[in-house]
């Protein structure tokens, strides 16, 4: 069974400091891992993804994520935070090898960042 | 482009009642998802569709059923209606595996 892992609620930053928002997953086989931000009252947005390749994909907004095989962990980063990037982030997994659950995206519980000025 | 559309967007119900929620899509995507957004739970997965006439259970199924009998709709009901299923409500697809999910704007329901 595939899961995905959000260990922090809330990430305090300040405006110009560097984020990251951490995220680790369980899959049977290799994963498909997506990074998405959701500002209040709206839908989810898409930031990024990894599907294979090079383990550092870059995205939406100078958004970028590190993927770890040996830690399974895909750790979302952005080098100078700021203060819209105050939102809800969400960590999700597919999994590929996944013979009865082919298609299911699951999310992890979301963390909270709040960026001072 | 209307991208992923939730009908409706807001719904009151009474306990016992029951109501469909819709979901279109226009980008020909073949995966189609349900998740509920809770405070604290994140978004848990209800039913999702890989194809047109598919459907497979979630997390979270039980109260609730889907249909695709098209492949742009992928419709929620809920036939008796609880109090525990006062959430948003988020529709989502994708063209396949490898991509990116789509959401649109959710439904905020409250059974009463």
């Amino acid at each position: 069974a595939q899961s995905v892992a959000q260990p922090e609620d809330q990430v305090n930053v300040a405006e110009g400091n560097p984020l990251t928002v951490k995220c680790t997953y369980s899959v049977s086989g290799n994963p498909y891992l997506f990074w998405y931000v959701q500002y209040p009252n709206r839908g989810l947005q898409f930031l990024l993804k990894y599907i294979t390749g090079d383990n550092l994909v870059k995205g939406s907004y100078g958004f970028e994520a590190e993927f770890n095989k040996s830690q399974t962990s895909f750790h979302l980063k952005k080098p100078s935070a700021l203060v819209s990037d105050s939102a809800l982030y969400f960590c999700a997994v597919r999994d590929m090898r996944a013979t009865d659950s082919w298609g299911k995206l699951q999310f992890g519980a979301g963390t909270q960042v709040v960026v001072t000025p | 482009n209307a991208g992923v559309t939730q009908t409706p967007k807001f719904r009151v119900l009474k306990t016992g009642q029951s109501m469909t929620l819709l979901c279109a899509q226009d980008m020909n995507h073949e995966y189609m998802y349900w998740y509920r957004q809770d405070p604290g739970m994140g978004l848990r997965l209800i039913h999702y569709s890989v194809g047109e006439g598919t459907t497979a259970k979630g997390e979270v199924p039980d109260g609730y059923n889907v249909s695709r009998l098209k492949k742009q709709n992928f419709l929620l009901g809920l036939e008796s209606a609880a109090p525990s299923q006062t959430s948003v409500y988020f529709c989502a697809s994708s063209y396949g595996e490898s991509t990116e999910a789509f959401f649109g704007q959710g439904t905020r329901l409250t059974v009463v």
